[in-house]
Formats: structure tokens, C-alpha cells, sequence
């Protein structure tokens, strides 16, 4: 069964930092990596993909992806209170989007 | 309105009794996605529709849980005799075609069952 494995935190950061979080998965064929934010009593959204080993960035936000060692990680740097949420990595399944449990991060002002 | 809809958004009910909650998609999705989040866990698939069919109906927990899908848009997800265990958000998403290239799912902001 695939699957894909999160620590769920919380992991606390204070502001202006780096906030570093991990997925690691399970099948060693998965192409595609996806992080989701959802912040509390709201619903997920989808804020990076990636799909080559490497990093890719987007404005504060960096995924990392090393497929070798089947670990994916999103950075956030320069943390703002506002980026307080969880954060779910998923990876494709065959139909579907497999699930992390999520990592709840918290940036302390 | 252009996103995910769905309703009713809070619904508490009695042990026992029935529960249908509705999901409109983004107009054009042909992929349909219901989860189940329990408070503070993560996602729990329940069904997948493309179109009206459902390829895979295995993450729904018991034979009370049932859904469908007519006009490949509006889905209904029933339970039936509901238990206190059912409380959770139920959300539903939709992509515009099969979401794992992509991945990118467009969320509804979730039904909230309680069953007392």
C-alpha cells in the first residue's frame, strides 16, 4: 500500500526564519509531488508541485525533491505569522492523490 | 459563484437517522472527489467519480456510506443510520481531469456532520 509518512509537528518557528518540512513516500514510482496549505476550520489548497529531482521556487516558497532517497520538503523563508497552518504533502497515485497526514506549523511573531 | 460548493455547510443529527450531503463542482470537472477529515487528522478518501462512475468506491468505511453522481456534476453523499464515529468534515473536491498530474484539486469548505 502507498503511502506517505509527515511529522505532525507542531513545528515552531519564529518569525523571519526558515521553516523546513518533510514527506517522505513510499513508491518508488511516484512521478508527481504536490504541498497543500490548509489553514484551520478551512479547506486545502494546492500551493507547489514539483516533478524533477531538484528544487523548485516560487516567491518565499522552495520544494525540494529527491526521488533516490524518496523525500520531498518545502521551505519557507523569511516565515511570516500568516504562513501558521498544515501542511499536507500528497503524491500521485493512480487515479487519485495519495495523502500525508499533515504537519501543523506554527510561526511565533 | 466559480468554486466548489457545498451544502449544507453544518448539519447535526441524531444517532440513527439519515444525512444526504450535496457537492456542486467547478462547471467542466470531470473528476469528483469525496474525503472525510476528522479534527485534526489528516484526509480520509472515501470515493472517486469521473464522470458518473465511480472507479473506486473502497475508501467508504461501511455499506451505510453510498454516493453518486448524475449529469457528471452534482454528487450526493448519503449515510444512513448514522453513529456518533460519522462526525467528522466531509469535503469535496473536484479537478478538471484526472488529478494526478496535475494536482490540483479544488477543495468545497467542507460539510460538518455532528451526530449526537
Amino acid at each position: 500500500q502507498k503511502e506517505v509518512e509527515q511529522n505532525s509537528g507542531p513545528l515552531s518557528v519564529p518569525e523571519g526564519a526558515i521553516a523546513s518540512l518533510n514527506c517522505t513516500y513510499s513508491d518508488r514510482v511516484s512521478q508527481s509531488f504536490f504541498w497543500y496549505r490548509q489553514y484551520s476550520g478551512k479547506s486545502p489548497e494546492l500551493i507547489m508541485s514539483i516533478y524533477s529531482n531538484g528544487d523548485k521556487e516560487d516567491g518565499r516558497f522552495t520544494a525540494q525533491l529527491n526521488k533516490a532517497s524518496q523525500y520531498v520538503s518545502l521551505l519557507i523563508r523569511d516565515s511570516q505569522p500568516s504562513d501558521s497552518a498544515t501542511y499536507l504533502c500528497a503524491v500521485n497515485g493512480n487515479y487519485q492523490l495519495i495523502w500525508g497526514a499533515g504537519t501543523k506549523l506554527i510561526i511565533k511573531p | 459563484g466559480a468554486g466548489v460548493s457545498q451544502s449544507p455547510s453544518n448539519k447535526v443529527t441524531e444517532k440513527g437517522k439519515d444525512v444526504e450531503l450535496r457537492c456542486d463542482p467547478i462547471s467542466g470537472h470531470t473528476a469528483l472527489y469525496w474525503y472525510r477529515q476528522s479534527l485534526g487528522q489528516g484526509l480520509e478518501f472515501l470515493i472517486y467519480f469521473q464522470g458518473n462512475s465511480a472507479p473506486d468506491k473502497s475508501g467508504l468505511p461501511s455499506d451505510r456510506f453510498s454516493a453518486e453522481r448524475t449529469g457528471g456534476s452534482v454528487s450526493t453523499l448519503t449515510i444512513q443510520r448514522t453513529q456518533q464515529e460519522d462526525s467528522a468534515v466531509y469535503l469535496c473536491a473536484s479537478s478538471l481531469a484526472q488529478v494526478t498530474n496535475t494536482g490540483e484539486l479544488f477543495f468545497g469548505e467542507g460539510s460538518r456532520l455532528t451526530v449526537l
